[in-house]
């Protein structure tokens, strides 16, 4: 039972390179989500997807893209890293959308360092 | 738009000793309530959350906490801490979002550190 699972866990990038964080959940969740976070800012949403296809922007979504291919997969993409986007990102899932009231399941998080 | 204010940032209690985390929160219509927990390098791990009902609601690992709307907090409580709950401790309120999808609020989090 892996829940939802994030790779890396660590990651160094140089400014201007681009990666990938990839989230896997395998609950059958429709709702997928990634956050972002920052010492003293606690958790901010980036994007979020509502089931495959669709995908939508959170409160900080400038230099991120994502996609929704499938149930399992919510991939997160940094085109051109920059400082500013060193953090640690989780990635959340949940049953249901539309009610605000399922509690999320989290990864474990990946830990970026932008240099 | 809504909010949640933690503001206690470090807390201390000695193992047994009881425990108060506050949270308030800013909303505009029935809030969606949590406290997550989260240890060093891990991800998030739901305590307990809040929907209708009860204002006293039970979690894992012997919390509960509190609704209070008149107040607009819901804080967290153990009777008995132990060492092993040291970690940071989140509040959060879930919304609607317009495209279907829903959203969770942090507030900026309680270091709690637990001593012998």
């Amino acid at each position: 039972n892996a829940g939802v699972t994030q790779t890396p866990k660590f990651q160094v990038l140089k400014t201007g390179q681009s990666m990938t964080l990839q989230c896997a959940q395998d609950m059958n969740h429709e709702y997928m989500s990634w956050y972002r976070q920052d010492p003293g800012m606690g958790l901010r949403l980036i994007h979020y997807s509502v089931g495959a296809g669709i995908t939508d922007q959170g409160e900080v979504p400038n230099g991120y893209n994502v996609s929704r291919s499938t149930t399992e997969d919510f991939p997160l993409r940094l085109l051109s890293a920059a400082p500013s986007q060193t953090s640690v990102y989780f990635c959340a899932s949940s049953l249901r959308t539309g009610a605000a009231n399922y509690g999320y399941t989290f990864g474990s998080g990946t830990r970026l360092t932008v240099v | 738009a809504q909010s949640v204010t933690q503001p206690d940032i470090h807390i201390t209690v000695s193992e047994g000793a009881s425990l108060e985390l506050r949270c308030n929160y800013s909303y505009g219509a029935t809030p969606y309530l949590f406290w997550y927990v989260q240890s060093p390098g891990q991800g998030l791990q739901l305590l307990l959350k809040y929907f209708s009902g009860d204002t006293l609601v039970q979690g894992i690992k012997g919390f509960e906490a509190e609704f209070k709307r008149s107040q607009s907090s819901f804080n967290l409580r153990k009777p008995s801490v132990h060492w092993s709950d040291a970690a940071e401790y989140f509040c959060a309120v879930g919304a609607l979002l317009a495209g279907g999808g829903n959203k969770l609020t942090f507030g900026t989090g309680t270091q709690l550190k637990v001593e012998l």
